[in-house]
């Protein structure tokens, strides 16, 4: 099976800007979750999609958003940029049954200048 | 809510072992253990689910204890290839916001 893909895999913007980060999961699996990782901060959960619906959030502000689509593919959208933003963005799928592994793509680097 | 391990970094030499321990102050469902190497994504590991279930490599060991909301991962005969960051991840119980925690790392260092 084919793994867990991010795109694009490095990204610069600028403060004030907004971007759409995409990730398509593994074949057959029905959720997406999205985790934003800074050295200071860890792994953070952002949010999970399953089905297309949103089922969980993170404490994060609205500025953060994201979807998924019928064939499971997550898009995840951050407005009005700000430095702090700046940080690895990784996607994990998984069949999301409780309990289920997730697996994760190499993530989108995005830097705010 | 995020999970709390210890010790923060362990230097280990070649066949040495360690134990690295992952704490919750909320109850849990499952606790799930991630490695992931510099510059690269988080692997899985291991699933403990609450009852007892687990689901993982055969090389690698881990306890949950469900009473004290804590799990801890046992890496044995160690080799250079177990040098990353290890996190543990935790699930809460269903209908209790089921959000997905990762705890604050583990830096393993294993030296020849």
């Amino acid at each position: 099976k084919a793994g867990v893909t991010q795109t694009p895999r490095y990204l610069i913007k600028t403060r004030g800007q907004q971007v759409t980060l995409s990730c398509s999961p593994i074949s057959g699996h029905r959720s997406v979750s999205w985790y934003q990782q800074t050295p200071g901060q860890g792994l953070q959960f952002l949010f999970e999609y399953f089905s297309e619906t949103q089922r969980n959030k993170g404490n994060f502000p609205g500025r953060f958003s994201g979807r998924q689509f019928s064939n499971s593919r997550s898009e995840m959208n951050v407005s009005t940029l700000e430095l702090g933003d700046s940080a690895l963005y990784l996607c994990a799928s998984s069949s999301r049954d409780r309990g289920s592994e997730q697996y994760f793509g190499p993530g989108t680097r995005l830097t705010v200048t | 809510q995020q999970p709390v391990q210890s010790p923060q970094a362990v230097i280990l030499r070649e066949g040495e072992d360690a134990v690295i321990n992952c704490s919750s102050s909320k109850a849990l469902y499952s606790v799930h253990w991630y490695r992931q190497k510099h510059g690269e994504a988080p692997v899985f590991l291991m699933i403990l689910l609450k009852g007892g279930e687990q689901k993982g490599h055969e090389k690698i060991s881990a306890s949950f204890n469900e009473k004290k909301q804590q799990s801890s991962l046992y890496l044995t005969a160690s080799q250079l290839s177990y040098s990353g960051t290890y996190f543990c991840g935790t699930e809460s119980p269903p209908n209790t916001g089921n959000q997905f925690y990762f705890g604050t790392g583990t830096s393993l260092t294993v030296i020849p």
